[in-house]
């Protein structure tokens, strides 16, 4: 079965911390995707990053950054710097390529940045 | 800037009435999907189209739910006769699955809400 654990319900930091959102998965395919999705207040899912499962190369745009470790079934999300407007819930997904492409989301991770 | 659409953006029914949200992927999508968002259950896959062809619905409540795609620039989400606990946020996504990009892009949602 496939699964995607958010383990951070809520994190609450002040603007210019760094924030890490973790996210670990489990599946038995060996070709699959990994997705970060972005929930703002209004409510619209906003795709921010797709790493193919054979791909572990890390990578950064702007403040944000991924790093992708199959070893430990982990794709991890940090925000540099955070700013207000990066408060929202955060949700990371998985599927598979012999599924067809549904996602499997996992919880969110709720961010709060506080000014 | 290419986007989903959805409509309507909120609906009000009451218990046992039909409900209709509609959905209109990206130009050139090949993909549809439709999930659903509650605070108990997350974002959960209701149904998926490729190429207007259903390749699965097992997410759906099938006695009431119904989900077509009438032509390749509509897809329908349809509940009768509505319960409360369908009261929920319903998005459709769209991507281009098959092709090796597998994101998928969201549209607003729909919020409905049963009495």
């Amino acid at each position: 079965a496939q699964k995607v654990t958010q383990a951070q319900t809520e994190i609450s930091v002040v603007e210019k911390e760094d924030v890490t959102l973790d996210c670990v998965y489990e599946t038995r395919d060996t070709t699959y995707y990994l997705f970060w999705y972005k929930q703002p207040p209004s409510g619209e899912l906003v795709f921010l990053i797709r790493r193919n499962s054979f791909d572990e190369q890390n990578e950064i745009s702007g403040r944000y950054s991924w790093n992708f470790q199959k070893s430990t079934s982990s794709f991890n999300f940090t925000i540099t710097a955070s700013q207000v407007v990066d408060s929202a819930v955060y949700f990371c997904a998985l599927s598979s390529y012999n599924q067809g492409g549904k996602l499997i989301f996992g919880q969110g991770t709720e961010l709060s940045v506080k000014p | 800037d290419a986007r989903v659409t959805q409509t309507p953006r909120h609906k009000v029914t009451e218990m046992g009435q039909e409900v209709t949200m509609r959905c209109q992927p990206i130009l050139g999508h090949n993909t549809v999907f439709w999930y659903r968002q509650t605070m108990m259950q997350g974002l959960e896959l209701l149904a998926y189209f490729r190429n207007r062809a259903p390749l699965d619905d097992s997410g759906m409540p099938k006695d009431r739910f119904s989900a077509e795609m009438p032509d390749a620039t509509l897809a329908t989400l349809k509940i009768q006769p509505s319960e409360p606990r369908d009261s929920a946020v319903y998005f459709c996504a769209s991507g281009l699955g098959g092709t090796g990009k597998p994101e998928q892009y969201f549209g607003p949602g729909t919020r409905l809400t049963v009495t």
